[in-house]
C-alpha cells in the first residue's frame, strides 16, 4: 500500500486564512522533506525536517517520528502560496525518497 | 542561472521510437536521480546514481537506461516508447550526506508525450 499519505487532497482558502497540511507515513524514517510545486513546474524544497519543528517565515513544519506524521502549517496565506505541496520520506531501510500524492492548495482573494 | 538543466523541455515521440532525456547539474553534487510524474500516480523514484555508479533502480522495465558520461551528467535513454511512458521526467541531485542529508534539488523537468 501507499507508504506516504497526505491530507487533505485539496484545499481552498481565502487570502489571509491559515492552512494545516498533513503527511502520514507507515514506516520509520530517515528523512522527511516538504516540496512545493506550481502547476507544470518543478519541485522546490520547502523544508528538510526529519524531526522536530522548523519555521521559515509564514511556514512551519513539525515532524513527530513516534506518531509517524509531519505537518506543514501556512499562516496568513497569500495567493502566491497556491500550488501543490508534496511530502517525501526516505525510510530507514530505504535508499530513495517516496512521495505522497500531494495537497493542492488554492488561495483566492 | 539554472543549476540543474534538463533538455528538452518538451518532447513528442511516436510509439516504438527511442529518445534520450538530458540532465546536467552544476551544484557540485555527486548523487543524481531520475523521477517520473504522471497524472495517474504520485511522483515515482526511478534511479539513483552516486559517483557515476548505479545505486538503486526501482524501474521494472529495461527500456529505461540511465547513462552517466560525466560526474555531473545523468541522461535517461528510453527505448520502444509507449503511450504510458507519457509523463514529466524530473532529474534531481543531492549533496553528500555529511553536508546536508537527503535534501534534493530538482530540475525543471522534461514533459514527454508519446503518441
Amino acid at each position: 500500500g501507499q507508504q506516504v499519505q497526505q491530507s487533505p487532497t485539496s484545499l481552498v482558502l481565502q487570502e489571509g486564512e491559515n492552512a494545516e497540511l498533513q503527511c502520514n507515513f507507515s514506516t520509520s524514517l530517515n528523512s522527511m522533506q516538504w516540496f512545493y510545486q506550481r502547476p507544470g513546474g518543478s519541485l522546490i524544497s520547502v523544508f528538510y525536517n526529519p524531526s522536530g519543528t522548523k519555521q521559515s517565515g509564514r511556514l512551519t513544519s513539525t515532524t513527530v517520528i513516534k506518531e509517524r506524521r509531519s505537518s506543514l502549517h501556512i499562516s496568513s496565506s497569500q495567493i502566491t502560496d497556491s500550488g501543490t505541496y508534496l511530502c517525501a520520506i526516505r525510510a530507514n531501510s530505504g535508499t530513495y525518497q517516496r512521495f505522497g500524492t500531494g495537497t493542492k492548495l488554492q488561495v483566492v482573494p | 542561472d539554472p543549476k540543474i538543466i534538463q533538455k528538452p523541455k518538451y518532447l513528442v515521440a511516436v510509439t516504438g521510437s527511442e529518445k534520450i532525456l538530458i540532465c546536467e547539474q552544476y551544484l557540485g553534487h555527486n548523487a543524481m536521480y531520475w523521477y517520473r510524474q504522471s497524472a495517474k500516480k504520485p511522483l515515482e523514484f526511478m534511479f539513483s546514481y552516486s559517483y557515476q555508479k548505479l545505486m538503486d533502480n526501482q524501474t521494472a522495465s529495461s527500456r529505461f537506461q540511465p547513462q552517466s558520461s560525466k560526474k555531473n551528467h545523468l541522461d535517461l535513454q528510453i527505448t520502444a516508447l509507449k503511450p504510458d511512458d507519457s509523463a514529466t521526467y524530473f532529474c534531481a541531485s543531492s549533496p553528500p550526506p555529511e553536508i546536508n542529508q537527503d535534501t534534493q534539488y530538482f530540475g525543471p523537468g522534461t514533459r514527454l508525450l508519446v503518441l
